[in-house]
């Protein structure tokens, strides 16, 4: 299994732009989350969905963030417009089943720079 | 609300030193723990977890934790640390009733210095 895919890997843009993460989940997987990590903040959970449903949105930290699965295999986090707090790693998280043990596999990450 | 503190934000050991991660928690009931790191440029991979039984799990790499329910502490430590060991820990806190949410401590960085 590949495991969960990230892109891009890195992504550098200024105030004001668009910027769209992507996420493929494990295969067979019906949970998936996106968190941030930051050196003030910590890792925080932003949205999880379930059977592509979004569950829990309270981490989103403001309107100009959104996310989508559109179907099972691909998930977008969006920002719009970006500006430089939002400079942080993006990690997307993939599970199967709804207990609490099932152990998350995490992507490698999106590191977003917004100058 | 459920918490996690992890006291350490860094850890130097030197190699082949037994080495202890402090993780205390915040929850009302019996909790679902977990320790995880992240080795440089890499995503978080589970080390181990505990939910019921025996308070001693082990886990991959060696590692192993402790719960302790009246110190509301779930402890990683291993006996013998690699250079490879080097990497950030975290501790997470997940409640049956949300689904698959953890909360995450902030982490320590462990420095192992040959």
């Amino acid at each position: 299994d590949a495991g969960v895919i990230q892109s891009p890997r890195h992504e550098v843009t200024e105030m004001g732009q668009e910027v769209t993460l992507r996420c493929k989940p494990i295969s067979g997987h019906d949970y998936l989350f996106w968190y941030r990590q930051t050196m003030m903040r910590g890792l925080e959970l932003l949205i999880y969905f379930n059977n592509n449903v979004p569950i829990d949105d309270s981490g989103m930290p403001e309107d100009r963030f959104s996310a989508k699965m559109p179907n099972a295999s691909f998930s977008t986090l969006k920002i719009q417009p970006s500006e430089p707090r939002d400079s942080a790693v993006y990690f997307c998280a993939s599970s199967l089943g709804d207990r609490i043990y099932n152990e998350q596999f995490f992507g490698p990450g999106t590191r977003l720079t917004v100058l | 609300a459920q918490s996690v503190t992890q006291p350490d934000i860094h850890i130097t050991v030197s190699e082949g030193a037994s080495l202890e991660l402090r993780c205390n928690y915040s929850y009302g009931a019996t909790p679902y723990l977990f320790w995880y790191v992240q080795s440089p440029g890499q995503g978080l991979q589970l080390l181990l977890k505990y939910f019921s039984g025996d308070t001693l799990v082990q886990g991959i790499k060696g590692f192993e934790a402790e719960f302790k329910r009246s110190q509301s502490s779930f402890n990683l430590r291993k006996p013998s640390v690699h250079w490879s060991d080097a990497a950030e820990y975290f501790c997470a806190v997940g409640a049956y009733n949300q689904g698959g949410k953890l909360i995450f401590g902030q982490g320590t960085e462990l420095s192992v210095k040959p």
